[in-house]
């Protein structure tokens, strides 16, 4: 079946700091990929996606490219920001059965400090 | 912009209670799901729905069940609430395979 994988964090960076949060995946289709983010007490937002081989999803200040090649689609930014402290969840989202079925991570905490 | 509603943010409910989580979402959107979220264990699918009546099993169906009645609304039940089901719940919908699948913002359930 399909699977996820993403680093371990927690992750903590100072502010102007560069991220990258990396995500594997396997999948016997051609899935669409996602980055969601989740602030504390809150439900999962759209952070960026990107549908096929190439795209990169970009949003916010972080950027994330489809590597069908390497299986990945890493999580960048160049300067985080305090506000960015979050929990980032790397998603997929692929045709099973006739059904819609989302793969989702574990999650990577990240905290940013002043 | 889409919107997923869930009805209660934080419920206490006791052992073998029913409970009844509610979600409703103004998209027309075809699926939606019942995910549960823990500490270590990221998401894990309760059920899903592709359409009106129809519900499909996730990883974790045991101790759930769902109900679809209307397009909009998807309900998960606890028939009878254990302690290990204390969680919190995310309702999610979608338009469909390959797109992105919208949250609400989650319902905490404790159960004594």
């Amino acid at each position: 079946g399909n699977s996820v994988t993403q680093m371990e964090g927690p992750v903590t960076l100072s502010e102007e700091a560069f991220l990258t949060i990396n995500c594997t995946y396997t999948a016997t289709g051609y899935p669409s990929l996602f980055w969601y983010v989740q602030y504390p007490g809150e439900g999962l937002q759209l952070l960026l996606k990107a549908t096929k081989a190439d795209d990169k999803g970009s949003n916010k200040g972080f950027e994330a490219t489809y590597r069908k090649e390497t299986t990945s689609f890493h999580l960048e930014k160049g300067s985080v920001q305090v506000s960015d402290s979050a929990v980032y969840f790397c998603a997929l989202s692929d045709l099973t059965g006739g059904y819609q079925k989302v793969t989702f991570g574990t999650g990577t905490k990240l905290q940013v400090i002043p | 912009d889409v919107k997923v509603t869930q009805s209660s943010r934080y419920l206490v409910k006791r052992t073998g209670e029913k409970v009844f989580l509610e979600c409703v979402q103004d998209m027309d959107h075809e699926n939606m799901f019942w995910y549960r979220q823990d500490p270590g264990l990221g998401l894990r699918l309760i059920y899903f729905s592709y359409d009106v009546k129809m519900k499909e099993k996730g990883d974790i169906p045991e101790g759930y069940s769902v109900s679809r009645e209307k397009k909009e609304r998807f309900s998960l039940i606890l028939e009878s609430a254990s302690t290990n089901q204390t969680s919190m719940y995310l309702c999610a919908s979608s338009p469909g395979a390959g797109n992105t699948i919208y949250f609400g913002e989650g319902s905490w359930l404790t159960v004594v």
